[in-house]
């Protein structure tokens, strides 16, 4: 069974230039996340989708970060204009069950902003 | 929101046990789980454990659960070398409608032969 995927796997831009991520789930997984990892901390949540609808984007900075997952399968994370401090890596994950806690992780997108 | 809290860092030799403390945020957690992130890899989920358990053991892992202190550790008996990784303590909180997990900042276990 194929795993997450996410391109690319690694980025750098200038501070104010745009960036997209994308992120194929595994098949058949309804719900989709995407979580910012900075260096030394743990991933925070920045949007949770369940087939083409948002879940949980509370914590998405919604001035500069959208995300889409229009026909409920791929998924697209854009930060527009980028910030120095949205250096980080970005994690997609997937799962069938979200109630029973098993994300299953792409191998992220690492962002420098510069 | 409450962070949850890991110690960020722990050395041990090749043979020895490893014991990774958390303590979490929302005592009404039905689950906690420990993940694992090796060097340039997404996380993966190693254990979990119910809440109205105490301890759960699965080979060389045991995880041991202290609701009321709100306390969850996780033992890595034998630690080898390839156990050298991130471990990250997670709970869904019923704050998170979705049941999003939240996640610790991870502690840095290094393994030295």
């Amino acid at each position: 069974e194929a795993g997450v995927a996410q391109s690319p796997r690694y980025k750098i831009i200038e501070k104010r230039q745009s960036v997209a991520f994308w992120c194929n789930p595994i098949s058949g997984h309804a719900t989709l996340y995407w979580y910012q990892q900075i260096l030394g901390q743990g991933p925070k949540l920045l949007i949770q989708f369940q087939n083409n609808g948002v879940v949980d984007d509370s914590q998405l900075p919604k001035d500069r970060f959208s995300a889409e997952r229009l026909k409920g399968v791929d998924s697209t994370l854009k930060i527009q204009p980028a910030k120095l401090e949205d250096s980080a890596v970005y994690l997609c994950a997937s799962t069938p069950r979200p109630g029973d806690g098993e994300l299953f992780f792409g191998e992220g997108s690492r962002l420098t902003v510069l | 929101g409450e962070d949850v809290e890991q110690s960020l860092f722990l050395s041990v030799r090749e043979g020895d046990s490893s014991v990774i403390n958390c303590t979490y945020t929302d005592s009404s957690s039905t689950y906690l789980y420990w993940y694992k992130q090796e060097p340039g890899a997404g996380l993966q989920l190693l254990t979990y454990i119910f809440s109205n358990m105490d301890m759960k053991q699965d080979q060389r892992l045991t995880v041991l659960l202290n609701k009321k202190d709100k306390h969850l550790s996780l033992r890595i008996a034998d630690t080898q070398t390839g156990d050298s990784a991130i471990y990250f303590c997670a709970e869904i909180p019923n704050s998170n409608s979705g049941y999003a997990l939240n996640f610790g900042k991870g502690t840095s276990l290094l393994v030295t032969p």
